[in-house]
Order: C-alpha cells, then sequence, then structure tokens
C-alpha cells in the first residue's frame, strides 16, 4: 500500500497568512493526487485533483503543486473560512489512501 | 446537481450485520464507478472500496481491513448503492460516505461528489 505523510499534522496561523501543507507518497504516484477540505460535523470537500487542478468553484487562493512523491497544498492568503481539516489522497493505486490531515487552527 | 444520500446507519451489536445505502441524483449514475469512504469518530478518512459501472462489469475493489465481510453493490435500475456489513467490529464504528468519481475534460478523478454520511456504531 501506499502510505501518505502530511506535515504539519496541524498548524497555527493568522487571517492573511500563506500556508503551506505538505503531503509525501511512500513511492511514486504520478500527478493522482486530491486534496480535500473538511469542517467538522460536515462531509470533505473537493479542493484539488491531479495535484494542481482546481475544482469547479474553489477560489484562487488555493493551489497545488507537486509530482511523483511530494506534492503541497498552498492557500495564499488565509480567511476566517478556511480554518478547517486538510486531507491528501492518492488515486494511483489501490487501495485508495489518505494522509492523516492537517488541522489548521486560528493563532 | 449531483446529490448523494446515504441511509440505514445505526446501532449494532459486533458481530453484527447492517446494510447501508446510497440514493443518487442528479447524474446518470449507470456511468459511473462509485466509492465508499469512511470516518472514524476523530479520525482521518479511510477508503472503503469501489464499485465500477456496467461496462466495466461491476467489478470491485477493497480495503484489506473490510475485505471479505463487506460488499459493494449497486442497482442502476434504481440509482441505487449499497454497502452490505458482515462480522461487524467495533473498529468499523465511523461515518460512512457515499461517494462518486468526476471526470472533467476526459481527466477523470477520484471522490469528487460527496453525500453527508451516515453513522454506524458497534457497541454491545
Amino acid at each position: 500500500d501506499i502510505q501518505m505523510t502530511q506535515s504539519p499534522s496541524s498548524l497555527s496561523a493568522s487571517v492573511g497568512d500563506r500556508v503551506t501543507i505538505t503531503c509525501r507518497a511512500s513511492q511514486g504516484i504520478s500527478n493522482y493526487l486530491a486534496w480535500f477540505q473538511q469542517k467538522p460535523g460536515r462531509a470533505p470537500k473537493p479542493l484539488i485533483y491531479a495535484a494542481s487542478f482546481l475544482q469547479s468553484g474553489v477560489p484562487s487562493k488555493f493551489s497545488g503543486s507537486g509530482s511523483g512523491t511530494d506534492f503541497t497544498l498552498t492557500i495564499s492568503s488565509l480567511q476566517p473560512e478556511d480554518f478547517a481539516t486538510y486531507y491528501c489522497q492518492q488515486y494511483n493505486s489501490y487501495p485508495r489512501t489518505f494522509g492523516q490531515g492537517t488541522k489548521v487552527e486560528i493563532k | 446537481e449531483v446529490q448523494l444520500v446515504e441511509s440505514g446507519g445505526g446501532l449494532v451489536q459486533p458481530g453484527g450485520s447492517l446494510r447501508l445505502s446510497c440514493a443518487a441524483s442528479g447524474f446518470t449514475f449507470s456511468a459511473h464507478y462509485m466509492d465508499w469512504v469512511r470516518q472514524a469518530p476523530g479520525k482521518g478518512l479511510e477508503w472503503v472500496g469501489r464499485i465500477r459501472n456496467k461496462a466495466n462489469s461491476y467489478t470491485t475493489e477493497y480495503a484489506a481491513s473490510v475485505k471479505g465481510r463487506f460488499t459493494i453493490s449497486r442497482d442502476d435500475s434504481k440509482n441505487s448503492l449499497s454497502l452490505q456489513m458482515n462480522s461487524l467490529k467495533t473498529e468499523d464504528t465511523a461515518v460512512y460516505y457515499c461517494t462518486r468519481v468526476g471526470c472533467t475534460a476526459g481527466l477523470c478523478y477520484d471522490l469528487a461528489y460527496w453525500g453527508q454520511g451516515t453513522l454506524v456504531t458497534v457497541s454491545s
């Protein structure tokens, strides 16, 4: 199975900050990587697919990059509605696997 | 608008069985691969399994943690997805989400659409 490791596991940031979350795959997954945002009590919301393509309706402050084993999710200017937990997921092979999540909290 | 609505969750004893359903609307259900994803209370996301479409013989994939105990099926005539869960364990306690694969400009990707989830609690 492919292990997905996110870092950090949590971070504290202020409104307006630029935030970067990293995701590392235990083996190469090309660009078969997605990012999700989840708020408490809600279903995850897809943000990015194919490592860098924004889902329809997702604001351009979110961006993704990477290929192979190393990926990043960047939020260019953190807003109050962005405080949530973020997950990466590989869909290169079965079983599909997720990172453990990164909780973004208010400083 | 794509809608996925899960039902069938509840409290079940260890060793018991439960069947979850997902009612799909707003798209051509028969054309799409469908997945189940779960989330234990306070924990991260875990992929449970997939069923492909008729063109791909309704083949399935499962996570090792559920293989042999869970069965994914679909009824294209009713736009319905099911998850039959047998030999349930306390560690199967989770919110179960029904999801759909998405495709944009020929690029397909997992988990593009999600239901609201249904809670399964396995406890004596």
